[in-house]
């Protein structure tokens, strides 16, 4: 059972280069979550998703957009990459509510 | 601004000694977890705890939560040097309303357990 999986691991854009990060859960859950880690911050929410074809905005969804055209799919795009974007991304699901959520190992980008 | 902040943001114990850590929100939540971050790695969910619980273990593990404080205490009992990680505390809102299925993390406790 493969739980969470992104891709990809690491990756280095130019500054306004484009990049999707792909989130692929095999545990059929309904929620799915993209988060940013920097240094001091925690984990910040991007956009979050309580079932296939729906999205929402977390707390930080500037410069991302989002999809989720399959349940077991969760996109993360970056139209024009941005120096600031910098950070490892963390995806997550969950099977509803007041569930645990399960996480990936992370893609770690740089932007330069 | 993020919902949930950790207190301390670093602590560093001994082998065998506790650690206490806390963790204060915002606003009115259903539940909140505690999860366990390696470094470099993904999160790993360790407790969850509702808001009409008040206490709640799973082996050296003690969560408390005060609804009408708005706070959270993880309780890690007979430290080990593995137990080094970072934590954080998560809260779920409500059904319903804008904040439905959101999930957000505060900033984490650094803990180091020396041997």
């Amino acid at each position: 059972n493969a739980g969470v999986t992104q891709t990809p691991k690491f990756r280095v854009l130019k500054t306004g280069q484009s990049m999707t990060l792909l989130c692929a859960q095999d545990m059929n859950h309904e929620y799915m979550y993209w988060y940013r880690q920097d240094p001091g911050m925690g984990l910040r929410l991007i956009h979050y998703s309580v079932g296939e074809g729906t999205t929402a905005k977390g707390e930080v969804p500037d410069g991302y957009n989002v999809s989720r055209l399959k349940k077991q799919n969760f996109l993360l795009g970056l139209e024009s990459a941005a120096p600031s974007q910098t950070s490892v991304y963390f995806c997550a699901s969950s099977s509803g509510w007041g569930t645990e959520a399960f996480f990936g190992q992370g893609t770690r980008l740089t932007v330069v | 601004s993020q919902q949930g902040e950790e207190d301390p943001q670093a602590l560093s114990i001994q082998e065998g000694e506790n650690a206490t850590m806390n963790c204060s929100y915002k606003t009115s939540i259903n539940n909140l977890q505690w999860y366990r971050q390696n470094s470099g790695r993904g999160l790993v969910h360790l407790i969850l705890i509702r808001s009409n619980e008040r206490e709640k273990h799973s082996g050296r593990l003690r969560v408390t939560l005060d609804t009408s404080k708005k706070s959270s205490s993880l309780l890690i009992t007979a430290s080990r040097a593995a137990d080094t990680a970072s934590y954080f505390c998560a809260t779920g809102f409500n059904a319903g309303g804008t904040s439905y299925g959101k999930l957000t993390f505060g900033q984490g406790t650094i803990l180091t357990v020396h041997p």
